[in-house]
This record gives C-alpha cells, structure tokens and sequence, in this order.
C-alpha cells in the first residue's frame, strides 16, 4: 500500500524566513505521481505542482521550489521570504496504481 | 469558468435525517471525487466516477452513503439516516481523464456537516 508522511504538523516562522515541508512517500510502483496542495483558511484546496516519477529535476515557481529525491522518497517543498499569506495548511499527495493517497498535512503559519 | 461548485456550503441536521450534497465538476472535465475531511482521518477519498460511471466506491464508509452522478454536470452524495459521526467536510473535485495518472484535482469550497 502506498503511504505518505508528513511528520511536521505544524511550524510558525516569522515572516520573510525560509521554511521547508517535508513530505516523504512509500510506494511500490514504478510510476507515480507527487502532488503539492494548499488549503488556505477559507477552506478550498489549492493544486500547486504535479511531478511524476520520471522527472527528478527540481522546480521552482517564484518563492515556491520543490526538491524531489528518489533515493530519499522525498518530495520537499520549500517557501522562501514567506509572507502572511502563506499561512495554510499544505498537504502532500502521492498516486501510483491506487487512488491518490494524501499526507495528514503540514499547519504553517507565518507570523507578521 | 466558474470551477467545481458545491452546495450547500454549510448543513446543520439532526441524527436520523437524510442529507444531500451537490456538486457540479467544471465543464469538460470527466471525473470527479467526493472526499471527506476530519480532524481524525484526514482526507480519504470516498468514491470517483470516470464519464459519470462510478469506478471506486471502496472508500465509501457504509451503506448509509449513496453517490449518483446522472450527467456530466452533477453529482450527489447521500446519507442516510445520517449520525453525529458522519460530520465533516464534503469536498467535491474534478479533473481531466485519468488515463495518465492522476490529473491536476480542482476543489469546491467544501460542505461543512454537522449532524447533531
């Protein structure tokens, strides 16, 4: 069965620090997908990036960049010069040959 | 486009009642996802259909909950008779095919019930 962890549940950094979620999977499929959502206080979750199990480059999206490491089963996801509005929780997915599984989520808070 | 809608937003019912959610994907899209949200279970996926067929309703708790999806427009999500355990937020969410793998999931705001 596939498993994704999230062991931070919550963190609170002061604005305009880095931070990094961490986010580590289990599967025994060869292909799979990584998936990053944000669910901001209003509820609704938000997609935030797709990779799939191919593709080990690393990606970076304005503040936002996701570090994925096979060796580690890691898909890392860093928020760099965080600002208020980063201030959600965000959840880790995987999907291979099973439904898409998601972590229990990271709580992040960013104090102005 | 207006993105996956769902109502209604918030439910309030008493034990024994029956409860309907709605949804309606985002136009085009051919599958869509009822997932539940609670503070024990996280988020577990309840059922999906695939060009309105029902694929995998493994996730779905119990005979008291019924999903139907008449039309590529809408989908409803049952329960009944409905139990104070049932409370949660309903998310509804739809994508593209699935023939590649999970798709991007677009979600509705949720429906948050509360059964008494």
């Amino acid at each position: 069965a596939q498993k994704v962890t999230q062991a931070q549940t919550e963190i609170s950094v002061v604005e305009k620090e880095d931070v990094t979620l961490d986010c580590v999977y289990e599967t025994r499929d060869t292909t799979y997908y990584l998936f990053w959502y944000k669910q901001p206080p209003s509820g609704e979750l938000v997609f935030l990036i797709r990779r799939n199990s191919f593709d080990e480059q690393n990606e970076i999206s304005g503040r936002y960049s996701w570090n994925f490491q096979k060796s580690t089963s890691s898909f890392n996801f860093t928020i760099t010069a965080s600002q208020v509005v980063d201030s959600a929780v965000y959840f880790c997915a995987l999907s291979g040959n099973e439904k898409l599984t998601f972590g229990t989520g990271t709580r992040l808070t960013i104090i102005p | 486009d207006a993105g996956v809608i769902q109502s209604p937003r918030h439910e309030v019912t008493e034990m024994g009642q029956e409860v309907t959610l709605r949804c309606k994907p985002i136009s085009g899209h051919n599958s869509l996802f009822w997932y539940r949200q609670t503070m024990m279970r996280g988020l577990e996926l309840l059922i999906y259909f695939n060009n309105n067929v029902p694929i995998d309703d493994s996730g779905m708790p119990e005979d008291r909950f019924s999903a139907k999806m008449p039309n590529a427009s809408f989908s409803t999500l049952k329960i009944q008779p409905s139990e104070p355990r049932d409370s949660a937020v309903y998310f509804c969410a739809s994508s593209l095919d699935l023939d590649e793998g999970y798709q991007k999931l677009f979600f509705g705001s949720g429906t948050q019930l509360s059964v008494l």
